[in-house]
């Protein structure tokens, strides 16, 4: 089964700090790598997606590193802030043959005030 | 505004009882999906339906059943054959197989259903 394997699975960090969550897979076919954010009690929501033509992308706070040859990308989360806390999955497939999204397994993240 | 609505948002059910979970979208998406969300073990997709009147399995479709009668709807019945039925189900929609964002999912706000 193609796996996405993510880390950590809860992390709890200051407000301002940095929040780092990574993520590896092992289909060398991916092209599509997104993450999704989820809010207690509510369906997850696409947060950032990266495709493996450029090593960054950065919107506002977020911004993905991915490391093809490692076959690994992060989600880095800059002046992390209370209203980030939520749950966190990485994502992969390789999308122009249309195959399904395979998730990571998650990571709680809590920004403490 | 376009969106999915999943519908009941919180569900009891007794062991041996068949339950159907609600999914309506109105983005005229053409995929449609069925997620079990359990904690610490991520999303995982039990049916798909890329086009009306077809579905394939997923990764965990045992003691569940879908339709697809209508683009709009993709009902979700979990069967008294699920061993283990408590969780939170998620639905989804995205674009079609080779469109441009066909990997991009728009998920309703989840059943949770327990099995008391």
């Amino acid at each position: 089964q193609q796996q996405v394997k993510q880390s950590p699975q809860s992390l709890i960090v200051q407000k301002g700090g940095i929040s780092i969550i990574n993520c590896a897979y092992e289909n060398t076919a991916f092209d599509y790598f997104p993450w999704y954010q989820q809010f207690p009690g509510k369906g997850p929501a696409l947060l950032i997606a990266i495709r493996p033509d450029v090593s960054e992308k950065k919107e506002g706070r977020f911004t993905i590193s991915f490391n093809k040859s490692a076959k690994q990308f992060s989600l880095h989360i800059m002046d992390s802030q209370p209203g980030d806390s939520a749950t966190y999955f990485c994502a992969a497939s390789k999308e122009t043959s249309g195959s399904r999204l395979t998730f990571g397994e998650g990571t709680q993240l809590t920004v403490n005030p | 505004d376009g969106g999915i609505t999943q519908s009941p948002k919180y569900l009891f059910r007794k062991e041996g009882q068949n339950v159907t979970l609600s999914c309506e979208q109105n983005l005229n998406h053409d995929a449609m999906y069925w997620y079990r969300q359990d904690p610490g073990q991520g999303l995982r997709l039990i049916y798909y339906s890329q086009i009306v009147n077809d579905f394939q399995k997923g990764d965990i479709a045992e003691g569940y059943s879908v339709s697809r009668e209508k683009k709009e709807s993709f009902p979700l019945t979990v069967t008294s054959a699920q061993k283990n039925p408590t969780a939170f189900y998620l639905c989804a929609s995205s674009r079609g197989t080779g469109s441009s964002g066909a990997n991009v999912l728009t998920f309703g706000a989840g059943s949770r259903l327990t099995v008391l």
